[in-house]
């Protein structure tokens, strides 16, 4: 199976920048997604990582280490409305197109 | 508006009752998956279908049924609700990993 730990909540100041870190055990990896789900709210997708390395999106960022079985979202530059959970997922060859997701992680920017 | 469609909104269910759980994508996804989300907690996979007229069991597949009649539709069942169903479920589609899931907005089920 596939199991994934992140931290339960972060805070962070309007304007700084936050990592959100993920770690994951899974027998046939094949790649990290992120989501974001304001309160109330649906997740959406933000990033997805097969290949070590960052990929950039405008403010936000994500990293994989393949060797590590970690990750990491980057947001930069915090904004009041990023305030919300962030949820890592991980897809496997046994689980192929199925996504396994953290519990995720609360955002709390403060001005 | 492309996207996923799940109704109701939300919904108090008797227990022992049964209900189904609509959802309906116009982007001609193959894909789709409905998963639960129980409170401060991640997203848990009941059931998925990879393509019209298959189905396949997550990761909490128990009580729940579905059916994949063509591409668009994808209802949940359940047979006879319990209150450990009291959660907000979440129906998705996904056109390729790179691409992530769509999610609908979500049914919030109450089982008294």
């Amino acid at each position: 199976g596939q199991s994934l730990e992140q931290p339960s909540e972060v805070t962070a100041v309007e304007g700084a920048i936050v990592q959100i870190n993920c770690t994951y055990q899974t027998s046939g990896f094949y790649g990290l997604s992120w989501y974001q789900q304001h309160d109330g709210g649906a997740p959406t997708f933000l990033s997805y990582n097969a290949l070590d390395g960052l990929e950039e999106t405008g403010r936000f960022s994500s990293f994989l280490s393949r060797s590590d079985s970690y990750g990491y979202l980057l947001l930069q530059e915090l904004q009041m409305k990023d305030s919300a959970s962030y949820f890592c997922a991980v897809e496997d060859r046994t689980n192929a197109g199925k996504s396994t997701f953290g519990d995720g992680t609360t955002l709390t920017v403060k001005p | 508006i492309a996207g996923i469609t799940q109704a109701p909104t939300s919904q108090i269910l008797a227990a022992g009752r049964r209900m189904t759980l609509r959802c309906t994508q116009d982007m001609r996804h193959n894909a789709m998956y409905w998963y639960r989300q129980d409170l401060g907690l991640g997203l848990r996979l009941i059931h998925y279908s990879n393509t019209a007229g298959t189905t396949g069991k997550g990761e909490v597949p128990d009580g729940y049924s579905v059916s994949r009649a063509n591409t668009d539709d994808f209802p949940l069942t359940l047979a006879s609700a319990v209150p450990s169903q009291t959660s907000v479920y979440f129906c998705a589609s996904s056109g390729g990993l790179w691409n992530g899931y769509t999610f609908g907005s979500g049914t919030r089920l109450t089982v008294v």
